[in-house]
């Protein structure tokens, strides 16, 4: 296991299209967290998983957004009907209770 | 409110100088603090994570400082170098706080001319 994965990398997608993220945690932690950082800017919130359940949405994630950890393993965002707003970087990372949080490399969206 | 607020928003310094970076935070009840570098389209990276009973915690040319009373922190680097052009990120744990329990600050861009 050599740390959280994020797939993919890049995505360069038209506006409306619908995209989905993966995130791939370090194994056995139980938690998954999901930000958004666009440029020039810290991370942003967006939500969290302990195990498969999704304990907290923030106001940022709006109806467009949906996040799953189906079970309790990867876990999965998808955007519909993407807007230019939704240009950044998607950051996941992934901790064993509240000790370390490890970062995956992110996902940079740039949406067309 | 949580909240973490860091200074200076950005830094350009000349290699080989020290420099110190600022973290005040609110978060409330207060678990943990890390400090995170973050190069250029990169994901974050941890530096260091200190509790509330530790005040100095060092890792290579990194040096961490925590005062839990002024709920103040700094980052504090040694003979800079070219690599350590990145921003810099201080992330504070709250025992049963929301977002996760983790409260991120903007970050500090440090840039390191030759």
């Amino acid at each position: 296991d050599t740390g959280v994965s994020q797939n993919p990398r890049h995505k360069i997608t038209k506006r409306g299209q619908n995209v989905t993220f993966r995130c791939d945690p370090i194994s056995e932690h139980n938690r998954l967290y999901w930000y958004r950082q666009t440029l020039g800017q810290g991370p942003e919130f967006l939500t969290y998983f302990q195990n498969e359940a999704q304990l907290e949405k923030s106001r940022l994630l709006s109806d467009r957004f949906s996040a799953e950890r189906p079970k309790g393993s990867f876990s999965t965002l998808e955007i519909q009907r993407t807007e230019q707003g939704d240009s950044a970087m998607y950051l996941c990372a992934s901790s064993l209770g509240q000790i370390e949080a490890f970062f995956g490399q992110g996902t940079r969206l740039t949406v067309v | 409110k949580n909240q973490v607020e860091q200074s200076p928003q950005s830094l350009i310094i000349l290699e080989g100088k020290n420099c110190t970076l600022q973290c005040n935070y609110t978060v409330s009840p207060f678990s943990n603090l890390r400090w995170y570098k973050q190069d250029t389209g990169r994901g974050p990276v941890s530096l260091t994570i200190m509790t509330f009973s530790e005040n100095t915690k060092s890792n290579g040319r990194y040096t961490a400082t925590l005062d839990a009373d002024t709920k103040q922190s700094s980052l504090h680097i040694t003979a800079s170098q070219l690599s350590d052009s990145a921003s810099y990120i201080c992330v504070v744990s709250g025992d049963g706080g929301s977002q996760g329990n983790l409260i991120f600050g903007k970050g500090t861009k440090l840039s390191v001319k030759p």
